[in-house]
């Protein structure tokens, strides 16, 4: 079955302590992303990649990080975590983005709340 | 920067009845549009795309239309079913100003269908 994963799905932690949020997609799709959601504001981007070892920063990169070694995984990282990174977050992945059919599709999220 | 903006925010109709919810954008040099559905505490599930070149798209008693010129974008749902009841988000890829690589995600309607 076609789909984006991510792992894990809750996670309660505590400021300060580095987490590693994975993503996978077995579509073979070149292009993944970070967004994440929050109440009011929407679902914002973190960073994408268009390709492996190509990364750049979305609207809010601020306290994350990301590294594309393999097409299929963009793993998440929060060095160093803080209470206004909880969040639910979302991974998602496409075709090549720039084109008239670049759809994005969705992993399931993940609920991070930092104490 | 591209904004999205959907109306209502919220709607509560009678099983049955047809509805439409409304999306907008401020910058018309997309290359598509998506709508997607989200249910409480879940991941986003893709419904229609839309191509710039495109008007519409359909999806068994979901229609989907796009007039790129004015900015606008309307999920049409026939018959609505309490199973439709979710969040709809609207999402547009790509407007100038480099924001060709990710989706600005609209806040949502939410919508519930009563029996």
């Amino acid at each position: 079955e076609a789909q984006v994963t991510q792992n894990p799905r809750y996670l309660i932690t505590v400021t300060g302590k580095k987490l590693t949020v994975t993503c996978s997609q077995n579509m073979n799709h070149e292009y993944m992303s970070w967004y994440r959601q929050d109440p009011g504001l929407g679902l914002r981007q973190i960073y994408y990649s268009m390709n492996v070892e190509v990364t750049d920063k979305g609207d809010v990169p601020e306290g994350y990080k990301v590294s594309r070694k393999e097409k299929r995984n963009f793993p998440l990282i929060l060095e160093s975590p803080s209470p206004n990174q909880t969040s639910l977050y979302f991974c998602a992945s496409s075709t090549y983005a720039g084109s008239l059919t670049h759809e994005q599709f969705f992993g399931p999220g993940t609920r991070l709340t930092v104490l | 920067k591209q904004e999205v903006t959907q109306i209502p925010a919220a709607l509560s109709v009678p099983e049955g009845e047809n509805l439409v919810l409304n999306c907008s954008f401020t910058d018309s040099a997309i290359y598509n549009l998506q709508w997607f559905r989200q249910d409480p505490g879940k991941g986003l599930t893709s419904l229609l795309l839309i191509q710039s070149s495109q008007r519409e798209q359909t999806s068994g008693r979901l229609n989907a239309s796009l007039d790129k010129s004015s900015g606008r974008s309307t999920l049409y749902i026939a018959a609505s079913q309490p199973g439709d009841s979710a969040t709809y988000l609207c999402a547009v890829n790509g407007g100038s100003g480099g924001s060709n690589y990710k989706l600005t995600f609209g806040k949502g309607t939410l919508l519930t269908v009563n029996p």
